[in-house]
């Protein structure tokens, strides 16, 4: 039982390349989320997946897009970078969107945008 | 709005000895809080939650948590401090009534010191 996996560990882009970060979760839930990490700021929602099929924006969405390709797999691209990208990228997953649900956190991808 | 506010950015505490991490939180709604932790490079690891009942909350790793409605705070604790606590803390909070993103506090980093 893995939990959630996230690939690539590590990714350096150049401004304008695109690029998917990819996640996927092997405890059945329904609702999964991207999240991004930056000093100082905690983490800010950007996506999230409340069951497959269905997706809505976060508080930070611009310049993001994602897929649930089915129950398990949540991804998220990035169709032209920015620096302002350059941040820690965070998947979770939780059995719903509840308000009582906890959210289980892959390792993370850490993203250089330069 | 929801938010959640962490006062203190670190925290160095003597192996041992006890240690508080302070959180205070702010919703329209009902309070739901949470506590996690990050290692150095790995993802958020699900501490203890508070969803209503009882005011101690008793989480993972020794840790607890004391939900306070009159003060809105939601500070983590543990009666004797290990240096493998070292880590970064991070509370959260949602509302029950009118948001269903999680907010996360900016982070405190807590070092015990041997």
């Amino acid at each position: 039982n893995a939990g959630v996996t996230q690939t690539p560990k590590f990714q350096v882009l150049k401004t304008g390349q695109s690029m998917t970060l990819q996640c996927a979760q092997d405890m059945n839930h329904n609702s999964m989320y991207w999240y991004r990490q930056d000093p100082g700021m905690g983490l800010r929602l950007i996506y999230y997946s409340a069951s497959e099929g269905t997706t809505d924006k976060g508080e930070v969405p611009n310049g993001y897009n994602v897929s649930r390709l089915n129950k398990r797999e949540f991804s998220l691209r990035l169709e032209s970078a920015a620096p302002s990208q350059t941040s820690v990228y965070f998947c979770a997953s939780s059995e719903a969107v509840a308000d009582t649900d906890t959210q289980y956190f892959g390792p993370g991808t850490r993203l250089t945008v330069l | 709005a929801q938010s959640v506010a962490q006062p203190e950015d670190q925290v160095n505490v003597a192996e041992g000895n006890p240690l508080t991490v302070k959180c205070t939180y702010s919703v329209s709604g009902n309070p739901y809080l949470f506590w996690y932790v990050q290692y150095p490079n790995r993802g958020l690891q699900f501490l203890l939650k508070y969803i209503t009942g009882d005011n101690l909350v008793k989480g993972s790793y020794g840790f607890e948590a004391e939900f306070n409605k009159s003060q809105t705070s939601f500070h983590l604790k543990k009666p004797s401090a290990l240096v493998s606590d070292s880590a970064l803390y991070f509370c959260a909070v949602r509302d029950s009534g009118s948001a269903r993103q999680l907010t996360f506090g900016s982070g405190t980093q807590l070092t015990v010191l041997p």
